[in-house]
């Protein structure tokens, strides 16, 4: 069974700080590394996939990629208490089963 | 946007009974999803379908069962619910690679 493991279990950052949040995959047959985001209430809603090594920037987020580490990690500058919720990292197999495996999560809590 | 509804949004099932967690969504997508959500173990997916007639069992399949009967709606269903089975459960749509749309849970409540 495909494991993925998300690091730190909970984070508090002062409003305007980084929050750096990371995700490990068990398995090498990975197509993309993907970051969702879940307010209390709601269903998860994807922030950004990453498929290639190295760095991916969309606004505030940035999203780092190791291939041979098996290691994405997120990081979010400025942060604000708006982006205070639990963070998914989900990785999508090989393309010939479309399944989705998602990790623990981090719960994120951005401090005014 | 994307949209993907499930029902019922709130359940109280007792132990024994059969439960049926339905999702439509509109988005026209070949691949469909059942998570159930629990503190400590983030999201663990069920079954999927890769559409209509297909259903695969993702990693916690025991216990549920599901359904695809149409490009549009997908069930998971507890033939025999135990309070185990107790969570929040999500249904998303998603195709090939691309992004996943999540419904907004159903609550489950075995006793």
């Amino acid at each position: 069974q495909q494991k993925v493991q998300q690091s730190p279990e909970s984070l508090s950052v002062p409003e305007g700080g980084m929050a750096s949040l990371n995700c490990t995959s068990s398995d090498r047959n990975f197509q993309y590394f993907w970051w969702y985001r879940q307010h209390s209430g709601e269903g998860p809603k994807a922030l950004m996939s990453i498929f290639s090594d190295g760095d991916k920037k969309e606004g505030r987020f940035t999203a780092h990629l190791n291939k041979a580490s098996l290691h994405v990690s997120l990081h979010i500058r400025d942060s604000q208490p708006s982006d205070s919720a639990l963070y998914f990292c989900a990785v999508s197999l090989s393309s010939n089963t479309n399944k989705v495996v998602f990790g623990t999560g981090t719960r994120l809590q951005v401090l005014p | 946007e994307a949209a993907v509804t499930q029902s019922p949004r709130n359940k109280v099932a007792v132990t024994g009974g059969k439960v049926t967690l339905s999702c439509n969504q509109t988005n026209n997508h070949n691949n469909m999803y059942w998570y159930r959500q629990d503190t400590g173990h983030g999201l663990r997916l069920i079954h999927y379908s890769y559409g209509a007639g297909s259903t695969e069992k993702g990693d916690i399949p025991d216990g549920y069962k599901a359904s695809r009967p149409s490009q549009e709606n997908f069930s998971l269903i507890l033939e025999l619910a135990t309070p185990s089975q107790t969570s929040v459960y999500f249904c998303a749509s998603g195709e090939g690679q691309n992004t996943l749309y999540f419904g907004e849970g159903s609550r489950l409540i075995v006793v």
